[in-house]
């Protein structure tokens, strides 16, 4: 099994709702992303998650709320957020952690597009 | 700010075409490049992983060269086809930080 899944496909929300986004893989990957991909831009990391703890966090919000409660699974909690938060949110993995995930191609799930009311 | 940058922005060739892109990273602190393949409603899927200046690398007709000392890296697609139509992404990994940046990508489209 070579596939990240992503759940749901699509997402629409209001601003005070809370929601969640799910993750998973089962290919034995030690690292995980979360990504944020806003129409006709590059993907943007958001965070990382190294052997289930999260290494990087790149400045985001609080509404977002990623937790990884093990290895196959990621999930990002939203709360609370802004219609500027409407976006592509990809999830990838890749088989080593740490510095040496550079090395590693990332596995890329085919996303969820959110849209914020 | 690490900035990588993809030309051209888009493409349209006939089938048949060879073609190439390029994406241009910071020169300093490489540690290595990413080229995807993304096609419209499925996942970005990995081409290459380069880490050598000089390296050269080939997935049957699409290859890929990269030049750490002065930033770049060409994608090459020989006698392009309908289902090489994609967004073409680059991603730099900076020395020191497990984290890709993307490049804006190259959309390519081949028509029969």
């Amino acid at each position: 099994d070579t596939e990240v899944t992503q759940t749901p496909k699509h997402l629409v929300m209001g601003m005070t709702n809370k929601k969640s986004l799910k993750c998973e893989q089962h290919m034995g990957h030690r690292a995980m992303y979360w990504y944020k991909q806003k129409a006709k831009k590059p993907p943007e990391l958001m965070f990382v998650y190294s052997y289930e703890k999260l290494s990087i966090n790149e400045s985001v919000p609080s509404r977002f709320s990623p937790e990884c409660p093990n290895s196959s699974l990621l999930n990002l909690h939203l709360h609370a957020l802004q219609p500027e938060d409407s976006a592509l949110y990809l999830c990838a993995s890749s088989r080593l952690a740490g510095r040496s995930s550079s090395y590693n191609e990332q596995f890329f799930g085919p996303g969820t597009r959110l849209t914020v009311l | 700010i690490l900035n990588v940058e993809q030309s051209p922005q888009s493409l349209h060739v006939q089938e048949g075409d060879s073609t190439n892109f390029t994406c241009s990273f910071p020169s300093s602190n490489f540690y290595a490049l990413h080229w995807y393949r993304w096609e419209t409603a499925k996942s970005p899927e990995a081409l290459f992983v380069m880490t050598l200046n000089g390296d050269e690398k080939k997935k049957g007709r699409i290859s890929a060269t990269l030049n750490t000392k002065e930033g770049y890296s060409y994608l090459y697609i020989k006698g392009s086809q309908p289902e090489d139509s994609a967004t073409y992404l680059c991603a730099f990994a900076p020395t020191g930080f497990q984290k890709l940046v993307f490049g804006t990508g190259t959309r390519l489209l081949v028509s029969p």
